[in-house]
Parts: structure tokens; sequence; C-alpha cells
């Protein structure tokens, strides 16, 4: 079973310059969920899907951050215009659509905003 | 709101040695719990998922309990080898709302 795949795995932008990344997930895991790590911290939630519905957005920036997921499969987060304190790694992670199941992380997206 | 610590923040052990994390959460209507290993630089990879109505769960050399009641987990890990250096994060699925995660605990194992 093919796991949850990111890209890129690494960007460098500079600050007020945009970035999108990628997130295909495991197949049948109607829930995709984005998260923010910052170096030395646990994920932070961004934004939650349920097919290509948002579940729960009221962690993300949306002055800066959006995010779609058209046709309910794969998804795409987008930061526009990047600030220093966007460098992070960030994580996609899928689920089956049900409260006690489990979740798998794909490799996820370092940015360095410089 | 759903508050996760992770004790202690780093630790540094011989290898061969049995060695306790701690997870502790604050609001015990949980649906699970899991435990991933993260290595640097790289996405979090699922260990153990435990259940609301469970008390333990192993893999390997690896077991996890919980006592809901107490708001605690804990990740055992007998004979450590310096291949489970890493962070072990700690992630609770609450009702009402999605994963909190912990802040991790950095583990060092020494050859």
């Amino acid at each position: 079973e093919a796991g949850v795949a990111q890209s890129p795995r690494y960007k460098i932008i500079e600050k007020r310059q945009s970035v999108a990344f990628w997130c295909n997930p495991i197949s049948g895991h109607a829930t995709l969920y984005w998260y923010q790590q910052i170096l030395g911290q646990g994920p932070k939630l961004l934004i939650q899907f349920q097919n290509n519905g948002v579940v729960d957005d009221s962690q993300l920036p949306k002055d800066r951050f959006s995010a779609e997921r058209l046709k309910g499969v794969d998804s795409t987060l987008k930061i526009q215009p990047a600030k220093l304190e966007d460098s992070a790694v960030y994580l996609c992670a899928s689920s089956l659509p049900r409260e006690n199941t489990e979740a798998f992380f794909g490799q996820g997206t370092r940015l360095t905003v410089v | 709101k759903q508050e996760v610590t992770q004790i202690p923040a780093a630790l540094s052990v011989p290898e061969g040695e049995n060695l306790v994390l701690n997870c502790s959460f604050t609001d015990s209507a949980i649906y699970n719990l899991q435990w991933f290993r993260q290595d640097p630089g790289k996405g979090l990879t699922s260990l153990l998922l435990i259940q609301s109505s469970q008390r333990e769960q192993t893999s390997g050399r690896l077991n996890a309990s919980l006592d809901k009641s107490s708001g605690r987990s804990t990740l055992y890990i007998a004979a450590s080898q310096p291949g489970d250096s890493a962070t072990y994060l700690c992630a609770v699925k609450t009702y009402g709302q999605n994963f909190v995660f912990g802040p991790g605990t950095r583990l060092s194992v020494l050859p």
C-alpha cells in the first residue's frame, strides 16, 4: 500500500514570495490534514478536509494561507506572501473518515523563508 | 481545549537500557492516543495506536499504556538500540477536536 506522498521535499524562498505544496493521500482515505511543525515543537493542525469539504480551518492564517482539495483526492497548500516565521516543515496526513482511526503522515516539505 | 505535554524533553541512555517516555493530556474524553517516531528532517511514522477502551498495545520492543482517567500514557522501549534514536511524539484525538500533539521527547541511544 502506497503511503502519503508529498512534494517538494525542500523549498527555499525569499520573504514575500509565494509557494505551493502538494499532497496525495492514501487511496480511499477521505480525511486529509495539513500540519505545520516549527523546529522543536509538535505539529499544529492548519486545516482538515473531509472529501473536498473543509471540516476545520480554525488555525489557518487565512490572510496568507490557502488550501484546496479538488475532487476529494489530491490537495495543495499555498502561502502568499511568505513571512520568515513560516519557515517550518509542512506535513500532510490522511485517515479513514472515522473518529477513532489511525492517521498516516507523509515525509513533509521543509520550507525555509529567507 | 486539549493540551498535551511530554516528559522528559530529551533523554540520553546507553545501548541496551530499558526506558519510559511519558505523555500527559488534560481532557480525558478521548477517542484514541497515537505514538509516533520522527527522524531528523523526516515525516512521522506511526508506532502504536491505543483506542480509549484499551489499556495497552504492544509492537515488538515497544509497549504503550493508557490511563485515561489520569490523563497519562507511557511508551516503554525495551533493550534500546542506537537505531531507536529519534524524536517520539504522542498525539491525542479528543471528542470534537482534531489530533493534538505533544512537543516530543528527543531520544539518543549511545552505542
